[in-house]
């Protein structure tokens, strides 16, 4: 079963667009969000992370909007470029356990 | 480079077997986490250990085991294997707490 829920699966932009990915999750104890980026052939990396009592929290171009009320977290990618394009996991965690999302396919055309 | 190590790299073997993935986590850091992640099921936890002693448990099957030893590597080891097993397995590594984790390259496991 899974804890979080992430769409879309996969998502093609044109090189300087913004990708956006969502996620939700339904156990109100999780306490933080961190969301990791993947290339093929790599491991996760940690790429930003929020906690719920931030509305939102910028990095360069990448920005995560939280919204507490309605359990949902996005990732905004501005200006993507080329090489973004990978694997976006969101996940949430109470005490030691990430759960995550099942992970999106971004795909920046040059 | 995240400075965790992972090996092998890759492993084929066969059903009913048993396997040890090796982990070795980035100097000072006292937790090791294991995933798994296949195509069907995504990325899901296994198994922590902090400083030798395991700390929490995941989704982790009965046929499965880990520890952790005193030079701080860990060992995930995979018994009566079965096709279903063919994943790619992660090992992660923090300091101390859960946040920050940093991923190995992974092994990947496949099962004949």
């Amino acid at each position: 079963q899974q804890q979080v829920k992430q769409s879309p699966q996969s998502l093609i932009v044109q090189k300087g667009g913004i990708s956006i990915i969502n996620c939700a999750y339904e156990n109100t104890a999780f306490d933080y969000f961190p969301w990791y980026q993947q290339f093929p052939g790599k491991g996760p990396a940690l790429l930003i992370a929020i906690r719920p009592d931030v509305s939102e929290k910028k990095e360069g171009r990448f920005t995560i909007s939280f919204n507490k009320s309605a359990k949902q977290f996005s990732l905004h990618i501005m200006d993507s470029q080329p090489g973004d394009s990978a694997t976006y996991f969101c996940a949430a965690s109470m005490g030691y356990k990430l759960s995550f999302g099942a992970g999106t396919t971004v795909t920046v055309r040059a | 480079d995240s400075g965790v190590t992972q090996t092998p790299k890759h492993l084929i073997t066969a059903t009913g077997q048993r396997v040890t993935l090796r982990c070795s986590p980035r100097s000072g850091d006292l937790s090791v986490y294991w995933y798994q992640q296949s195509l069907d099921q995504g990325l899901q936890f296994l198994i922590q250990y902090y400083n030798g002693e395991e700390r929490a448990k995941g989704n982790i099957l009965e046929r499965f085991s880990a520890q952790q030893f005193p030079d701080l590597h860990s060992e995930l080891n995979l018994s009566s294997l079965e096709l279903g097993d063919s994943a790619l397995y992660f090992c992660a590594s923090s300091v101390a707490g859960w946040e920050t984790q940093y991923f190995g390259p992974g092994t990947r496991l496949l099962v004949l």
